[in-house]
């Protein structure tokens, strides 16, 4: 039962360089979500897809790029790393429509850029 | 202000008692609530859902929710040390209803 798996894990990048975090759900959610966390901040939205095929900016867009492959993955991507964007990363599912579901989480990647 | 408030702590409450944490909204039209824990180095774990005016009861947890007063608590009785975290409250926002506005968390500790 895995529910929502990000990769990778923890990565450590150099400043300029670039990443794509990877998240994929299996429980036929049609909303997906990317999310960082930095201590005392809370969760704040990057990036999320109401539905298969499209994608709306959250709260703290800038430097990220995202791709809803298909409905299962959603992906984050780091054009060119800046230590600004050390943090934790998290993706989230939820059926959408309504949206009287809930969130769900994956575990999360630990990003630090050097 | 900010769309979901809660107070910061740390909230320190003795083992075996009652811990409340509360959380405040500024969108009267908001419909679906939830309480998340989390813990430190860990992802948000759903532990309530609330719909409606009232209180909902699950084991030890009890979520309360007054629309009238944009206010939701979670109220967890008998304390445990395993319910040191962070808990987070969450609301659905106005603009767009697929997202879900969180606040800042409350820490409790429960001390033994």
């Amino acid at each position: 039962n895995a529910g929502v798996t990000q990769t990778p894990k923890f990565q450590v990048l150099k400043t300029g360089q670039s990443m794509t975090l990877q998240c994929a759900q299996d429980m036929n959610h049609n909303s997906m979500y990317w999310y960082r966390q930095d201590p005392g901040m809370g969760l704040r939205l990057i990036y999320y897809s109401a539905s298969e095929g499209t994608t709306d900016k959250g709260e703290v867009p800038n430097g990220y790029n995202v791709s809803r492959l298909n409905k299962r993955e959603f992906s984050l991507r780091l054009e060119s790393a800046a230590p600004s964007q050390t943090s934790v990363y998290f993706c989230a599912s939820s059926a959408g429509g309504n949206s009287n579901q809930p969130q769900h989480f994956g575990d999360g990647t630990r990003l630090s850029i050097l | 202000q900010k769309e979901v408030e809660q107070n910061s702590g740390p909230l320190s409450v003795p083992e075996g008692a009652i811990a409340s944490l509360n959380c405040t909204y500024s969108d009267r039209v908001s419909q679906s609530f939830f309480w998340y824990r989390q813990y430190s180095g860990k992802s948000p774990e759903l532990i309530m859902s609330i719909y409606s005016n009232g209180d909902k009861e699950d084991g030890r947890f009890t979520a309360q929710l007054n629309k009238a007063s944009q206010y939701v608590s979670l109220l967890i009785r008998d304390s445990q040390p395993s319910d040191s975290a962070t808990y987070l409250c969450a609301v659905t926002g106005y603009s767009s209803a697929s997202k879900i506005i969180f606040g800042s968390g409350t820490r409790l500790s429960i001390r033994p």
